[in-house]
């Protein structure tokens, strides 16, 4: 089935210390995006890729970086984390183009700060 | 004004009634409208998109869309205890746009 796969499902960091959260994706969509979720709150832009061409949001912090070598994989580094960054990190992706642009998310990626 | 609007719930209903959830936005513009579905701890699944004024229907999930209210709702039908989540509307105008989501608990 085609889907949207993020790695690792639960992460354990240390503040401070870098983090790579991976995302793939089988639907061959051209959008990518990552998502911000805390408790109780709606998930939270913070980059989109279309294709290559990357769009940052202007309220991401710059501890916040993202790379998508190709169509099927983006990845999300965190440089240094705080204990403000623990969340749940979404991917999504999509179809640009048009009115439609639905958006279609990973099961996400659980991210917990010592 | 936020963007997107919703009631935060918890919207509490009985098994078997219809639940009503609204959502209002500000862009005049916006062209594409989606009810997401979020249970505690899961990510988002979209459930249903309406494009135009009128009802969608899909099972028993219907979107109803007014754009010169700036309004969209999804009513549930026949609620069941496994549809108690949250629900987030989100709204595609010169942004994509999710609101803060209404807690629904459906209870037997």
């Amino acid at each position: 089935d085609a889907m949207v796969i993020q790695n690792p499902r639960y992460q354990v960091t240390q503040f401070g210390k870098p983090v790579t959260l991976s995302c793939s994706q089988t639907l061959n969509h051209n959008v990518m995006y990552w998502y911000q979720q805390k408790s109780s709150q709606a998930p939270k832009l913070l980059f989109h890729y279309y294709d290559k061409d990357f769009n940052n949001e202007a309220d991401t912090p710059d501890n916040f970086q993202s790379r998508r070598p190709n169509t099927s994989f983006c990845f999300l580094d965190i440089r240094s984390p705080g204990l403000g960054d623990a969340a749940m990190y979404l991917c999504a992706t999509s179809v640009a183009g048009g009115r439609y642009n639905e958006q279609f998310f990973g099961p996400g990626t659980r991210l917990t700060v010592l | 004004q936020k963007e997107v609007e919703q009631n935060s719930g918890p919207l509490s209903v009985p098994e078997g009634a219809i639940a009503s959830l609204n959502c209002t936005y500000s862009d005049r513009v916006s062209q594409s409208f989606f009810w997401y579905r979020q249970y505690s701890g899961k990510s988002p699944e979209l459930i249903m998109s309406i494009y135009s004024n009128g009802d969608k229907e899909d099972g028993r999930f219907t979107a109803q869309l007014n754009k010169a209210s700036q309004y969209v709702s999804l009513l549930i039908r026949d609620s069941q205890p496994s549809d108690s989540a949250t629900y987030l509307c989100a709204v595609l105008g010169q942004n994509f746009v999710f609101g803060p989501g209404t807690r629904l608990s459906v209870l037997p």
